[in-house]
């Protein structure tokens, strides 16, 4: 069965970065992407961007560009995604999703989601 | 990217049926999905390409499109479901689009 396990994360000061993995089984990474998304406390979901498992491009959402990477290693079929310069607005589970290899995207599976919680 | 619009909540008993709707610009040029999302879990796809339902999802889920609005039907709703739905569509701008959320209860 599809599973995608997430590590990483925890407490980060402002300024820092912080670094996600997404862990992919039960399928061939490189026939599908992964797509980003992230659920400050008690609001909606947040799409940060998407990444080819197959060709390793990616597409960001504007509120991220340039200040969040995504890659993929497909030796070990994982994802990570850095998000760099953190403020107190950046506190939130972070969900990694199952997409489409190339655009346009289809998200079906997610991870479990890490929190990563912004504090001085 | 554009906005999806979802009303916040919807009330509904048990047995009935809950309509939850997401409207948008130009969501007629685009799949929508659902996706439901229990307190505390990840959310979980109930539809996709508008109107398909993944494996496993009941019957009872159903989803369609007219226009620039798009239609979550649950029929004969059970205390199960309640949770919120999200819409998601993406956009010309290459931006993937989630809704604001509708809650639902079933009273």
């Amino acid at each position: 069965q599809v599973q995608l396990v997430q590590s990483g994360a925890g407490v980060k000061k402002p300024g820092a970065s912080v670094r996600v993995s997404c862990k992919a089984s039960g399928y061939t990474f490189t026939n599908f992407g992964l797509s980003w998304v992230r659920q400050a406390p008690g609001q909606g979901l947040e799409w940060m961007g998407w990444i080819s498992g197959n060709t390793g491009n990616t597409k960001y959402a504007q509120n991220f560009q340039g200040r969040a990477t995504m890659t993929t290693d497909t030796s070990t079929s994982t994802g990570y995604m850095e998000l760099r310069g953190l403020t107190s607005g950046d506190t939130a589970v972070y969900y990694c999703a199952r997409d489409q290899s190339s655009w346009p995207p289809e998200i079906d599976y997610w991870g479990q989601g890490i929190l990563v919680t912004v504090s001085s | 990217s554009y906005d999806l619009t979802q009303p916040p909540s919807v009330s509904v008993s048990p047995g009935q049926t809950a309509i939850i709707t997401c409207s948008g610009d130009k969501l007629g040029d685009a799949f929508v999905s659902w996706f439901q999302q229990k307190p505390g879990r990840s959310p979980f796809l109930v539809i996709y390409q508008d109107s398909k339902r993944p494996s496993g999802i009941p019957e009872r889920f159903s989803g369609s499109i007219s226009g620039n609005t798009a239609t979550l039907t649950i029929s004969g709703t059970q205390a199960t479901d309640e949770a919120d739905y999200y819409c998601q569509a993406w956009d010309s701008s290459d931006s993937v689009v989630f809704g604001a959320g509708t809650k639902v209860t079933v009273l």
